[in-house]
């Protein structure tokens, strides 16, 4: 089955700097790759998406990358603000809709 | 324009106990998906369900676990003879179309924090 890695597990940054978190997954027939942002006490939600079919995906101060090759993709958020902290998890999808979650990234951005 | 409602949003059950975990998908939707979230990791898919039809149950634990979409009401997940292992928040999803894209999406609800003594 689906493995998904995610790192690093916590990231620290400052308001106003960049945040990228990692993943890579080990099933190449996956080709639908989401992240989610998780708040405390919250389910998770969708923030972004990129199928395989595209390498770059953009959306206001989130970007997802993938590379099918190497199996991996990222999520790059720019201009940090404080209300973007929360944990963060990325996915790769199976049959039927199904996901594989990475364990996920608690991100802390400091004022 | 609900989305995805889990009840009860967090229960107490001692060892031994039965647990009944609730979820209606968005209006109009049928697809429901079960995951569950232990302590400090990620999602981890259970089941997959349509009305009155199990579509895949790899994830679920083979005893003690089951779920249940009926044609009318929520879709239910039974916990049975709990124990602190089961200790975990439970999220379900509904399958929904991103317009934007065209894609599928799953949506979750707030989940079910279920704590077992």
């Amino acid at each position: 089955g689906e493995n998904v890695e995610q790192h690093p597990s916590t990231l620290s940054v400052q308001e106003g700097d960049s945040a990228v978190i990692k993943c890579t997954y080990s099933d190449s027939a996956s080709n639908y790759f989401p992240w989610y942002k998780q708040e405390l006490g919250k389910g998770p939600q969708l923030i972004i998406d990129i199928r395989s079919n595209v390498g770059e995906k953009k959306d206001q101060r989130i970007a997802v990358t993938l590379n099918k090759t190497a199996k991996h993709f990222s999520l790059h958020i720019t201009e940090t603000q404080p209300e973007d902290s929360a944990v963060y998890f990325c996915a790769a999808e199976q049959g039927y809709s199904t996901l594989t979650f990475g364990k996920g990234t608690m991100l802390l951005v400091s004022p | 324009n609900a989305g995805v409602m889990q009840n009860p949003r967090h229960l107490v059950r001692r060892r031994g106990q039965e647990a009944r975990l609730r979820c209606s998908p968005m209006k109009g939707h049928s697809h429901v998906y079960w995951y569950r979230q232990l302590p400090e990791e990620g999602l981890k898919f259970m089941v997959y369900l349509q009305k009155e039809n199990i579509i895949d149950e790899s994830g679920m634990p083979k005893e003690r676990f089951s779920a249940e979409f009926p044609k009318e009401g929520p879709s239910i997940l039974r916990i049975q003879q709990v124990v602190r292992g089961d200790s975990a928040a439970y999220f379900c999803a509904s399958l929904t179309t991103d317009f934007s894209s065209g894609a599928n999406v799953l949506t979750f609800g707030a989940g079910s924090r279920l704590t077992v003594l």
